[in-house]
């Protein structure tokens, strides 16, 4: 079974408007959670790492205070796109290590798709 | 710093043929991780395989193989006698660990099409 589950997996809303995705997971606390988005028949490019008990690391062009990242707890990420413009439609996923080393298996969720209108 | 390239963005086989997916990586790190996913039209991410840059061998699942050669930096997947259910994108990935930890770096992706 899942071990990340990501909510919701669909969402449309108006620009404007702040959206949260929540990334948990299920079997096992996270200390290092990560946040993807892809845009259509593109790559996912890595926007953000959080590990438990620090602030969020942006990657270069991602905008912090657009796209809020919190660790709220070791089982619990999440992100809100605030203000959402029609440009931030995109798939975002989220993927949780229970360790932050190499050998930590990295698992993802399913997903969100973003729509902005 | 870390690149992962897929030079086949698209890719149409027939069933029963098989088919090779390319990946080359660079990375100055002597210790890293590859990976393979999948992703079918429904978005989520499917796990295939991670393999540790200090193991050579080559895999096989089932009708999936994998191919890592160090000394050309590639990390090649094939699939034997592909079926319909094989259409999906691919991506190739390079993990790292860095000051923030494990970071993971996809390819472009390639879409796999496999007609019956």
């Amino acid at each position: 079974g899942a071990v990340v589950s990501q909510h919701p997996s669909r969402v449309i809303c108006k620009s404007g408007t702040s959206v949260k995705i929540e990334c948990r997971s299920l079997d096992f606390q996270a200390t290092t959670m990560f946040w993807y988005r892809q845009f259509p028949k593109q790559s996912l490019m890595l926007m953000a790492t959080s590990n438990e008990g620090s602030k969020a690391t942006y990657e270069q062009g991602v905008e912090k205070d657009k796209f809020l990242i919190n660790h709220a707890s070791l089982t619990l990420s999440t992100l809100t796109v605030t203000s959402a413009h029609p440009e931030d439609s995109s798939f975002y996923i989220c993927s949780a290590s229970p360790l932050p080393g190499l050998n930590s298996p990295l698992h993802f969720g399913n997903g969100t798709r973003l729509t902005v209108t | 710093a870390q690149k992962v390239t897929q030079a086949q963005t698209e890719i149409s086989v027939v069933e029963k043929e098989d088919v090779t997916l390319d990946c080359v990586y660079e990375t100055r790190d002597t210790t890293y991780y590859l990976f393979w996913y999948k992703q079918p039209p429904s978005g989520e991410l499917v796990f295939l395989i991670r393999r540790n840059s200090f193991d050579e061998q080559n895999e096989i699942s089932g009708r999936y193989s994998w191919n890592f050669q160090k000394s050309t930096s590639s990390f090649n997947f094939t699939i034997t006698a592909s079926q319909v259910v094989d259409s999906a994108v691919y991506f190739c990935a390079l993990m790292l660990y860095g000051t923030s930890g494990s970071r993971l770096t996809f390819g472009e992706g390639t879409q796999l099409t496999v007609n019956p």
